[in-house]
């Protein structure tokens, strides 16, 4: 079957650095997905990722592997405005995407 | 202007009730997606409509009814729901369906039914 798996909660300090780490299991891919959703909000965009390697796109970056099914977001210099759940999505060979759960992320003073 | 709207953001009915939700997008995209979310779970695909075709159906109750009478508008029509399809509905579009291309979000409608 097809499946997502990231934690369900992180915290972190503001000002330092968090990765929020991903793995999938698909029929066919076709790109990872990173989304915020801050609570009572709609998930907005944040990266795409259909190649190995690192994007990086300010202080937030995305990685993947796909022999390994794994991606991260990595979120840098911390902000109190970064609290929400991350949402980790794969495309699957139908372009259909394959969502986890979300990780809540939680930013102390 | 936001992308994807939304009406109702709130909606509470009972179980004998008929209501519709409904959703606008302003970006000219081809495909509209409705999903469904509930605390601490995935988000769970409905359906799919591209280019005013619905193009997925993911085993969703008939309950459950989508009309897409254009590019830029998606209904899902309610009846006799039950007390476990409260949750948060989210429409969303994309420029096409098949290639690769962002989803942008309505800010959902909070659904109570009692």
């Amino acid at each position: 079957g097809q499946n997502i798996d990231q934690p369900t909660e992180m915290t972190a300090t503001e000002g330092a650095i968090v990765q929020i780490n991903c793995t999938y299991q698909t029929s066919g891919f076709n790109g990872l997905f990173w989304y915020q959703q801050h609570a009572g909000e709609a998930p907005t965009f944040l990266s795409y990722n259909v190649l190995d390697g690192l994007e990086e796109k300010g202080r937030f970056s995305s990685f993947l592997s796909r022999s390994k099914g794994y991606s991260y977001l990595l979120l840098k210099e911390l902000q109190m405005k970064d609290s929400a759940s991350y949402l980790c999505a794969a495309s699957d060979s139908n372009y259909q995407l394959i969502w986890g759960a979300g990780t809540k992320l939680i930013i102390k003073p | 202007e936001t992308g994807v709207t939304q009406t109702p953001r709130h909606l509470v009915m009972g179980m004998t009730n008929k209501k519709s939700l409904k959703c606008e997008q302003h970006l000219g995209h081809n495909a509209m997606y409705w999903y469904k979310q509930s605390a601490k779970k995935p988000l769970e695909l409905m359906f799919v409509y591209s280019l005013e075709e619905r193009v997925e159906n993911n085993s969703v109750p008939s309950r459950f009814s989508p009309e897409c009478p254009n590019s830029s508008h998606l209904f899902l029509h309610l009846h006799t729901l039950q007390p476990e399809d409260s949750a948060l509905y989210l429409c969303a579009s994309s420029q096409d369906r098949e290639t690769y291309n962002e989803q942008f979000f309505g800010p959902g409608t909070r659904l109570t039914v009692l």
